[in-house]
């Protein structure tokens, strides 16, 4: 099966910049995300980027995809204390119907401190 | 948009009973909802895809009678648990995507947190 990888814990102080990295494993995958999880709370998307592309922007965030490597980042500028949660990537791992079917990282926990 | 309801949040019950969960898309017309599992401190385990008006596809290890899916409209799609036990306590997440956006990306409820006695 598919593993997606993800280093399990990082801190950082607020207004620094936080970078989560992911390995991920099936190279023909279309689409990778990037969702966030708060305490108690579901996923909430946060960006996606299409295999095709090596970089998107969307005001704070920055992913960079490095497809050779199977690489996956997710650059978050100026970092606030509203930022800390669990970021899990994903890759899109076959279609069915409407929907992608997803393999999920193992989410890394993001602590911002003051 | 894409705003996904799940209902209820928190559930306790006695050990035996089935707890129904159910799963909204509000603005938007889900053409496929997925079930998760989440362990604590752990990612999601995908249990089963479900298509509007088709038989849900079940991950392989995830007992279907033991978890039933219906996903009657394009809207609404419910996770029955029969006759919980304890070790079926969980955090229960659902998410729907659909086919008219290219992306599929999947839009995610906030999840219910199961607890059985």
């Amino acid at each position: 099966g598919e593993d997606v990888e993800q280093s399990l814990f990082l801190s950082v102080r607020e207004g620094d910049s936080s970078v989560i990295n992911c390995t991920y494993t099936d190279s023909s995958s279309t689409y990778l995300y990037w969702y966030k999880q708060e305490p108690g709370a579901g996923l909430q998307l946060l960006t996606y980027i299409f295999s095709n592309m090596d970089m998107k922007q969307d005001q704070r965030l920055t992913v960079l995809l490095n497809k050779k490597d199977k690489h996956l980042s997710l650059r978050i500028a100026d970092t606030q204390t509203g930022d800390s949660a669990i970021y899990f990537c994903a890759e899109s791992t076959g279609f069915t119907g409407g929907g992608n079917k997803l393999t999920f990282g193992t989410g890394t926990q993001l602590k911002v401190e003051l | 948009g894409a705003v996904v309801s799940q209902h209820p949040s928190r559930v306790i019950c006695k050990s035996g009973t089935s707890v129904k969960i159910e799963c909204r898309s509000l603005d938007f017309q889900a053409t496929t909802m997925f079930w998760y599992r989440q362990f604590p401190k752990q990612s999601l385990m995908l249990m089963a895809t479900s298509n509007e008006g088709s038989k849900a596809t079940y991950e392989q290890g995830v007992e279907k009678d033991k978890f039933l899916i219906n996903h009657a409209s394009l809207t609404l799609s419910t996770l029955t648990v029969t006759s919980a036990h304890p070790e079926d306590s969980s955090f229960y997440i659902c998410s729907a995507s659909t086919d008219a956006d290219r992306f599929r990306p999947q839009h995610f409820g906030d999840g219910t947190r199961l607890s059985i006695l």
